[in-house]
């Protein structure tokens, strides 16, 4: 199975100001999809941003953005323009016929 | 307008008393998963239903089990619960086409306290 590693437990950002979040991973396969999850404190795990293993482009949505590097087995995601709402536990997670792997998250402070 | 729904929200039992928690949802997806979470933790893979087909994790303890008798419902029991399955599960789904594929819905969570 995939393993995917998020090595900043914990990251904070001034409002307004941008951040990046780190995430590598590693696969064996070449067909497979790389997401952010977002988990607010005691709220439901909702999607950020997907990205499938097979386009260059990298995937953006609003305010959020990767930066894939597929040889290099990276996966970072940018928030432009943080917001207070933007605290939360962010998962890396990547996912192979139908097997979804998370990394061990990063905590994102947003400070006023 | 709720699609991936977990029942309970929170569920309190006795050391070794069995415990099922129930997922229930509206969006036609193949596949659904229960995720073990701990306190600040990556969501842990318990296991998952492609339809009818079982996918268990080696690691997963057989204290675990769980059941899907329909497309729509699928439940986790705990046979008998230790302090150390204490935890929050959550229940995703997966695989349909309106979600774009491969992206995960998941429920609010059944949060458990073993006593």
């Amino acid at each position: 199975a995939q393993t995917v590693t998020q090595s900043q437990p914990e990251m904070s950002v001034q409002e307004a100001e941008t951040v990046t979040l780190s995430c590598t991973y590693d696969t064996s396969e070449s067909d497979y999809y790389l997401f952010w999850y977002k988990q607010p404190p005691s709220r439901q795990m909702i999607l950020v941003i997907r990205q499938e293993a097979y386009k260059q482009q990298n995937a953006t949505e609003n305010r959020f953005s990767v930066n894939f590097q597929k040889a290099a087995k990276s996966f970072s995601l940018k928030i432009s323009d943080s917001q207070l709402g933007d605290a939360a536990m962010y998962f890396c997670a990547s996912i192979n016929n139908n097997d979804m792997r998370f990394g061990a998250g990063t905590r994102l402070t947003v400070k006023p | 307008d709720a699609m991936v729904i977990q029942n309970p929200r929170y569920q309190v039992t006795q050391f070794g008393k069995p415990v099922t928690l129930s997922c229930s949802q509206t969006l036609n997806h193949n596949v659904m998963y229960w995720y073990q979470q701990k306190s600040s933790q990556a969501p842990k893979l318990l296991f998952h239903y492609y339809d009818k087909d079982f996918n268990n994790e080696a690691d997963t303890p057989d204290n675990f089990q769980s059941r899907r008798p329909n497309t729509s419902f699928c439940f986790l029991d705990i046979r008998s619960p230790g302090l150390g399955d204490a935890a929050m599960y959550l229940c995703a789904t997966g695989g349909g086409r309106a979600s774009g594929a491969n992206v995960l819905t998941f429920g609010a969570g059944s949060r458990l306290t073993v006593l």
